[in-house]
């Protein structure tokens, strides 16, 4: 079973800062990880797919990378409507997500 | 523009069986295999499995082969472009929002139904 680790869980930062999220494989998943953003009551919507590909859509300032194990979503100036959880997932045999982190407003 | 629909929340006791929704619109159906997820109250994503909306062949995942078959069931009804979750012999671990996702190529979710809640409870 592929497990994926995301850090931190909860990460506080203020509107116009960076947020840097990571997701870490147990094993190798080549680019085969998508990201996605969840708010409270909503179902979850795909912003980046094979690492590194953004959703139709999806601002610019969202970014993903990685390969192998590591991976990271990046934000590059947070938006009010950018708080919510994330979550990364492989596509492979497994699908496993990620356990979610919290990006909260400071 | 592309949406799935799916059926109202449900309130079930332990033992009985649910059939969850899926309506799809805007897009041809066959074209797509439709991936289910699961969310428990306050915890994360639980990938289930997927179909393939050509054939009415479910997969689920390596991880849930053993957990989710034979009490678990995926369909579709390609005649109205809805696929279908059942779940009998429910349990109060079942209790769960049950989401329907096209499954994009190479798998990942990318236009999500709005989720079914699932209450199991005497």
């Amino acid at each position: 079973e592929i497990v994926l680790t995301q850090s931190p869980a909860t990460l506080s930062l203020s509107p116009g800062e960076r947020a840097t999220l990571s997701c870490r494989a147990s094993q190798s998943v080549s680019t085969y990880l998508a990201w996605y953003q969840q708010k409270p009551g909503q179902a979850p919507r795909l912003l980046i797919y094979d690492a590194s590909n953004r959703a139709t859509g999806i601002p610019a300032r969202f970014s993903g990378s990685g390969s192998g194990t590591d991976f990271t979503l990046t934000i590059s100036s947070l938006e009010p409507e950018d708080f919510a959880v994330y979550y990364c997932q492989d596509r492979g045999n497994w699908h496993s997500f990620g356990q979610g982190t919290k990006l909260e407003i400071k | 523009q592309v949406q799935l629909v799916q059926s109202g929340s449900e309130l079930k006791e332990p033992g009985a069986s649910v059939r969850v929704s899926c309506k799809t619109s805007g897009y041809t159906f066959t074209s797509y295999a439709m991936n289910w997820v699961r969310q428990a109250p306050g915890q994360g994503l639980e990938w289930m499995g997927w179909i393939d909306t050509k054939t009415g062949n479910p997969m689920f995942g390596q991880g849930f082969a053993g957990r989710f078959t034979g009490r678990f069931v995926l369909s579709v009804d390609t005649s109205v472009s809805t696929a279908y979750l059942q779940i009998n012999r429910l349990e109060a671990d079942d209790t769960a929002v049950y989401y329907c996702a096209r499954s994009e190529g190479g798998g990942y979710s990318g236009v999500w139904g709005q989720g079914t809640l699932v209450t199991v409870s005497s």
